[in-house]
This record gives C-alpha cells, sequence and structure tokens, in this order.
C-alpha cells in the first residue's frame, strides 16, 4: 500500500492556460474524491467516482472544470481557461467499499494561477 | 444540507495541557462524523470516526471525541498536549452516510507551547 500520490505537487501557470492535475488511488480502491482548499479553509468536495462513473459533482465545479477516470484506476482533473480565483490545493483521496468509511487523502496538487 | 462549526480558528495550549478543539455539525440525516489531522505540506490523516456505534470514540495519537446528539457536537479531545500535536485540525460530516462526499468545517490550527 503506497499510498494516494498526486502530480505535479505544485503548478504555476498563467491566466487563460490549461492546467491537469494526476490523482493515483490506493490500488483497489473503487471510489476516489476530489476536494479543493483555499488558503485558512477546510477542504471542499469537487466531485467523486465509483470505479469509472462519475457519480456525483458539487456546483463548485463549474463547465471549466473536467474530471475523468477512464479505466477505474487513476483519475484526472483539468481546469480551462484557468482565472485567479482557481489557485488552490487540489486534494485526491480514495476509499475502499470494505466499510471502513475512511478516505485517505494524497499529498495535495498546489496551483498558483498568475 | 449539511454543515460543520468549528469554533476556535486558533488554539493555543501549554504542552501537557488538556486541548479541547470544538465541533458542532447540522445533518437532516444520523451523520456520520469524522475529524482529520493535517500537518503542513502533507495530506490529510484520520484521527478518528463515529458511524453511529458507540458514541465515544477513541483514535489515534491519544485522542478521542463523543458525539452528542441533543448538542449536535462532536469535540474532539486529548487528556496531554504534545508538541507534536501542533497542526490543522479539520471536522466533516459525511453527506450520505457511505463516507462519500464529506463537508468540512473550517479548520483549527493547534498551537502548543513549551
Amino acid at each position: 500500500d503506497t499510498g494516494v500520490s498526486q502530480d505535479p505537487r505544485h503548478k504555476i501557470t498563467k491566466r487563460g492556460q490549461n492546467v491537469t492535475f494526476r490523482c493515483d488511488p490506493i490500488s483497489e480502491h473503487n471510489r476516489l474524491y476530489w476536494y479543493r482548499q483555499t488558503l485558512g479553509q477546510g477542504p471542499e468536495f469537487l466531485t467523486y467516482f465509483q470505479n469509472e462513473a462519475q457519480l456525483e459533482k458539487s456546483r463548485l465545479l463549474s463547465d471549466r472544470f473536467s474530471a475523468e477516470r477512464p479505466k477505474g484506476s487513476f483519475s484526472t482533473l483539468e481546469i480551462q481557461r484557468t482565472e485567479q480565483g482557481d489557485s488552490a490545493m487540489y486534494l485526491c483521496a480514495s476509499l475502499s467499499d470494505g466499510g471502513s468509511y475512511e478516505q485517505y487523502f494524497g499529498p495535495g496538487t498546489r496551483l498558483t494561477v498568475t | 444540507a449539511q454543515s460543520v462549526t468549528q469554533l476556535g480558528s486558533h488554539v493555543s495550549v501549554s504542552e501537557g495541557a488538556l486541548v479541547l478543539l470544538r465541533c458542532n455539525y447540522s445533518s437532516s440525516v444520523p451523520p456520520y462524523l469524522f475529524w482529520y489531522v493535517q500537518y503542513p505540506n502533507q495530506g490529510l490523516q484520520l484521527l478518528l470516526k463515529y458511524t453511529s456505534a458507540a458514541t465515544l470514540v477513541k483514535g489515534i495519537n491519544g485522542f478521542e471525541a463523543e458525539f452528542k446528539k441533543s448538542e449536535t457536537s462532536f469535540h474532539l479531545t486529548k487528556p496531554s498536549a504534545h508538541m507534536s500535536d501542533a497542526a490543522e485540525y479539520f471536522c466533516a460530516v459525511s453527506e450520505d452516510n457511505a463516507g462519500n462526499m464529506l463537508t468540512f468545517g473550517g479548520g483549527t490550527r493547534l498551537m502548543v507551547k513549551p
């Protein structure tokens, strides 16, 4: 069990550019979650997958955001036409259906939009 | 919609003193409640969880929390603070009682003075 990994750890981009983040969950965890955390705040839920199916999307997830989990393993979160307000830490978590209810979090990707 | 309120964005205690971090929630269904800890530049780590079993829940690192339905509270305590406890603590409630779609409080930063 190597834990949840995220890549990159840091991303600086200019306003208007597109960015893509990757999350690799703990192997055999069939649920995967994306959260956004701004400075001084708690994480906010964005979306989650059960296997490859995207089951819930928050109202926070504007149409500039898209997430995929094509084979039910890793996931990507893409932000198109980034805005300064997108600057945040993007956290990924995974959970097993085994009934533990514990989401395991990755270290996050810190996005800075200049 | 569910919500979580953490009273006190910053709490300072002396080493060896009692730690009390407050969490109140609102939920339209019996809640599943969680406390997570976040150390600098790291992901969130689960301290403990309440999933409708015993109301007094013991977690890692000597922390415990008590679910009080009448007070809609889930305060986190530790009898004796250690310097290594200095971190950000987040209380969270599960939106669907399956561990999905966590709603987090704003967090409490715990500082431990020598």
